[in-house]
């Protein structure tokens, strides 16, 4: 069975300040992660994926495979990033299928 | 490319009616699946597809019923409704293989009440 594990339902900070949303996972094959946004009134969307390597609007994460998390941080906070954000899995033997995590709700206080 | 959309965007129905929700796609992705978002419990499966004729039920599928005759078009269709089907759903789609494997692109979302 795959899970992914999002701790912190909430989560406030004050901009500027640095910023990490958690998240675990365990999944039998070789998993691949996703964190995605929900803005207010937005639809979800994909933020990043751990198969890039890259960084979006200031946001990283890496794959840690021993500890199986994928952390989200940012070093320094904007209050645009208020939004909810769901870690989510996907794996090559569940094809079309992933699991979200719960979520965050993550405020950035001015 | 409009993406995904759906229809309705708000829903009111009274318990025990049945309805549609819409969803469809143009980037021609094979892999189209139906969530529901509730507060504290994140996004939960309800049906996904692989393709054209072929679905599969996820977490929670009791009181749904899915079709998918075409690539585009993934309905999700709610048999007798009820209370505790109130909540948002989503409609998703994605593409295996490539770059962008798996990444799901979503609808804006129709909000459903059941009284």
């Amino acid at each position: 069975a795959q899970r992914v594990t999002q701790p912190e339902k909430l989560l406030s900070v004050f901009k500027g300040a640095p910023v990490e949303l958690k998240c675990n996972y365990s999944y039998s094959g070789s998993p691949e992660l996703f964190w995605y946004v929900q803005y207010s009134r937005q639809r979800l969307q994909l933020l990043l994926r751990h198969i890039s390597r890259e960084s979006i609007k200031g946001f990283t994460a890496d794959l840690n495979k021993g500890e199986t998390s994928f952390h989200l941080k940012k070093p320094f906070a904007q209050e645009e990033d208020s939004a909810m954000y769901y870690c989510a899995l996907s794996g090559n033997t569940n094809a079309g299928k992933s699991t979200f995590g719960d979520g965050t709700t993550l405020t950035v206080k001015p | 490319n409009a993406g995904v959309t759906q229809t309705p965007k708000f829903q009111v129905l009274k318990t025990g009616q049945s309805m549609t929700l819409q969803c469809a796609q143009d980037m021609n992705h094979e892999y189209m699946s139906w969530y529901r978002q509730d507060p504290g419990m994140g996004l939960r499966l309800i049906h996904y597809s692989v393709g054209a004729g072929i679905t599969d039920q996820g977490e929670v599928p009791n009181g749904y019923n899915v079709s998918r005759s075409t690539t585009e078009d993934f309905p999700l269709r709610l048999l007798s409704a009820a209370p505790s089907q109130t909540s948002v759903y989503f409609c998703a789609s994605s593409q295996p293989g490539g770059r962008s494997t798996d990444t799901q692109y979503f609808g804006p979302g129709t909000r459903l009440t059941v009284l």
